[in-house]
């Protein structure tokens, strides 16, 4: 089945630092979303990319939908204690039904 | 958006007890709904897709006798872990749509249920 790898597994910021993470398929998908999880709660949707190429903002938030359609990434510009959290990417090819990748922790520097 | 709701938050029960998990669509009609599993520090894994008045479709490796899925109504469904092992252990995650068409429609997640079973 398709499997989406998603890097890094984690990483740790420095309030006002712009992180990066993206995610790569072996094929493609039709839609990208990218969701955020906080401890012992649901994903939330921070981003969907419809189209190939599509780059979308979402305050400090920006995603581009890879032009080959098998990749996604995502920018968090100058940090915050908030953005603290799993950050999934997930990708849609028919039928409503989601695959997630493995999750991006994003943890404070001490 | 949309809400969705699950019941119990958390739960902690015997092993070789059932226990049943509600997801529930607020504010709109559900007519797919979704079932997630997520073991500590691991991604979302789906077990089952259930629209509303049929049978459940079940992912492979998840036994259907052992998680029984209900989506009697537009609203609600439910998730039924029967003879619970401490292998069971995880986070349950629900998610909706509103529709079950070919293009996608958001997936509004619920806050999930922690089972714990001792």
């Amino acid at each position: 089945g398709q499997q989406l790898n998603q890097s890094p597994q984690s990483m740790f910021i420095q309030e006002g630092e712009d992180v990066s993470m993206n995610c790569t398929s072996s094929s493609i998908f039709n839609t990208w979303l990218w969701y955020k999880q906080d401890p012992g709660e649901g994903p939330v949707l921070l981003i969907a990319l419809y189209k190939a190429g599509e780059l979308t903002s979402n305050g400090r938030l920006t995603a581009q939908f890879g032009i080959t359609r098998k990749d996604s990434f995502l920018n968090i510009s100058a940090s915050i204690p908030s953005d603290v959290g799993i950050y999934f990417c997930a990708g849609h090819y028919a039928g409503n039904m989601l695959t997630f990748g493995g999750g991006t922790r994003l943890m404070v520097k001490p | 958006g949309a809400v969705v709701s699950q019941h119990p938050s958390w739960v902690i029960c015997k092993s070789g007890t059932s226990v049943k998990i509600e997801c529930r669509s607020l504010d709109f009609q559900a007519t797919t709904m979704f079932w997630y599993r997520q073991f500590p520090k691991q991604s979302l894994m789906l077990m089952a897709t259930s629209n509303e008045g049929s049978k459940a479709t079940y992912e492979q490796g998840v036994e259907k006798d052992k998680f029984l899925i209900n989506h009697a109504s537009l609203t609600l469904s439910t998730l039924t872990v029967t003879s619970a092992h401490p292998e069971d252990s995880s986070f349950y995650i629900c998610s909706a749509s509103d529709s079950s068409g070919v293009s996608y429609n958001e997936q509004f997640f619920g806050p999930g249920t922690r089972l714990t079973v001792l």
